[in-house]
């Protein structure tokens, strides 16, 4: 079955530990995305990529860190800068251009940083 | 910046009844509209998307109503169930643009 897989689905940090989000979708999706959701609140853009090896800043990229250098795969790396990084983190992927363009997201992965 | 909102954060209905979600936005570029249903603990899913072109458009269960006068969307769901409480987002896009923006959500709780 196609679909996008994040993990792990708890994840618990000390602070000033850099910790590193998995992503991984095998619908040969062109874009990804990183997405923050704190209670009660929407979605924030943190990082997206349209291409392997290219990517570009959301709304709230300080302290966060991606890479893109395979089309399946976009890890989010949650730096020690990061100044409130416990939240809800989504990692969505689209093909942009077709006649319907929703995002496909993951299941999410929960960080607490104590 | 130009943002899209919702009006109502909450919104508890009775099996059976009919739910109405409203979404304002600002953007009067915007010509994508998309629907999301997210379940506690789980990532956003697509449930219906409409364009410009259009001022509704059915699914199964779900209408979505597109007024662009006054930039507003709304979801209707019929018969609402146990199984459609979840939060409900709209999200928007600008011609030009592939990367949404989402609305804060609306909780539909629904009471058997």
């Amino acid at each position: 079955d196609g679909g996008i897989t994040q993990s792990p689905k708890y994840l618990f940090r000390k602070e000033g530990q850099n910790v590193t989000l998995s992503c991984e979708q095998n619908l040969n999706h062109d874009a990804m995305y990183w997405y923050r959701q704190d209670p009660g609140q929407g979605l924030r853009l943190i990082y997206y990529s349209q291409i392997v090896n290219d990517f570009q800043k959301g709304d709230i990229a300080e302290g966060y860190s991606v890479s893109r250098e395979k089309k399946e795969s976009f890890p989010l790396t949650v730096t020690s800068a990061q100044k409130n990084p416990t939240a809800f983190y989504l990692c969505a992927s689209s093909r942009p251009g077709q006649p319907r363009d929703e995002q496909y997201f993951g299941p999410g992965t929960r960080l607490t940083v104590t | 910046g130009e943002s899209v909102g919702l009006h109502l954060p909450t919104l508890s209905v009775q099996e059976g009844d009919n739910s109405i979600i409203n979404c304002a936005y600002s953007n009067s570029a915007s010509d994508y509209f998309i629907w999301y249903k997210q379940e506690s603990g789980k990532g956003p899913q697509f449930i219906i998307d409409i364009r410009s072109n259009m001022d509704k458009r059915q699914g199964q269960r779900v209408t979505v109503l597109l007024n662009k006068t006054v930039k507003h969307l709304s979801l209707q769901i019929a018969a609402t169930q146990p199984g459609d409480s979840a939060v409900y987002f709209c999200a928007e896009r600008s011609g030009g643009s592939y990367i949404p923006t989402f609305g804060r959500g609306t909780s539909l709780i629904v009471h058997p």
